[in-house]
């Protein structure tokens, strides 16, 4: 089975700097996807970025970009220029290569709490 | 485009009574459905996850079930809720690469449940 593991409970960061999040994960897959979601004080689950196993190139997206260390099984979150909207639970995620509807279920850490100070 | 509707947003219901959840996805056809519960301060731990109409998984034993009676229809129930059955619930649906979709979810916006 998998498990995703999110150690820091909490996290805080100054506008306009630089905060990176921590995931690792643990599986006997060779090919899957990993995911950051965002979950704002409106509890709705945003996609913020998502990296597939078998690419060694980083995702970014805008201001988030990922550090994705396959063989240590570690995959951070890096937000850039960090903003007051970026107040919010992360969750890093794993997921299976989904060939089929069986492998593609989510499993999530426990979350982040990250605060971004004015 | 693709759109989840999930209700009610929020919901109090005494201890012993029934409870229906209600899922709906537009757009897209043959999902892959699923059930989380999110409780308080942690993760999100996946219920029920369904690849077609009347195909239902379940991950955790529990006191809910749940079904498909529509390709696009997903339903969480339980015949009587339990004080530990509190928390925030989340649908949310994927498409498989291998069905033309990018594996990645789409979620519904909650329903809070307390159970009191």
């Amino acid at each position: 089975a998998q498990t995703v593991t999110q150690s820091q409970p909490e996290m805080s960061v100054q506008e306009a700097e630089t905060v990176t999040l921590s995931c690792t994960y643990d599986t006997s897959e060779n090919n899957y996807y990993l995911f950051w979601y965002k979950q704002p004080p409106s509890r709705q689950m945003i996609l913020v970025i998502r990296q597939e196993a078998y690419k060694q190139q980083n995702a970014t997206e805008n201001r988030f970009s990922v550090n994705f260390q396959k063989a240590a099984k570690s995959f951070s979150l890096k937000i850039s220029d960090s903003q007051l909207g970026d107040t919010a639970m992360y969750f890093c995620a794993f997921m299976k290569q989904p060939h089929t509807g069986a492998n593609s279920k989510l499993t999530f850490g426990k979350g982040i709490t990250l605060s971004v100070r004015p | 485009s693709q759109t989840i509707h999930q209700w009610p947003a929020t919901l109090v219901q005494p201890v012993g009574s029934p409870l229906s959840l209600e899922c709906t996805v537009e757009g897209t056809s043959n999902p892959n459905l699923y059930w989380y519960r999110q409780a308080a301060g942690r993760g999100l731990q996946l219920l029920f996850y369904s690849v077609g109409i009347g195909q239902i998984s379940s991950e955790v034993p529990q006191n809910l079930s749940a079904s498909r009676p529509q390709d696009r229809q997903f339903i969480l129930s339980s015949k009587k809720l339990l004080l530990s059955d509190s928390g925030f619930y989340l649908c949310a649906w994927s498409v498989a690469p291998a069905a033309g979709g990018d594996g990645g979810y789409t979620f519904g916006s909650g329903t809070r449940l307390t159970v009191v």
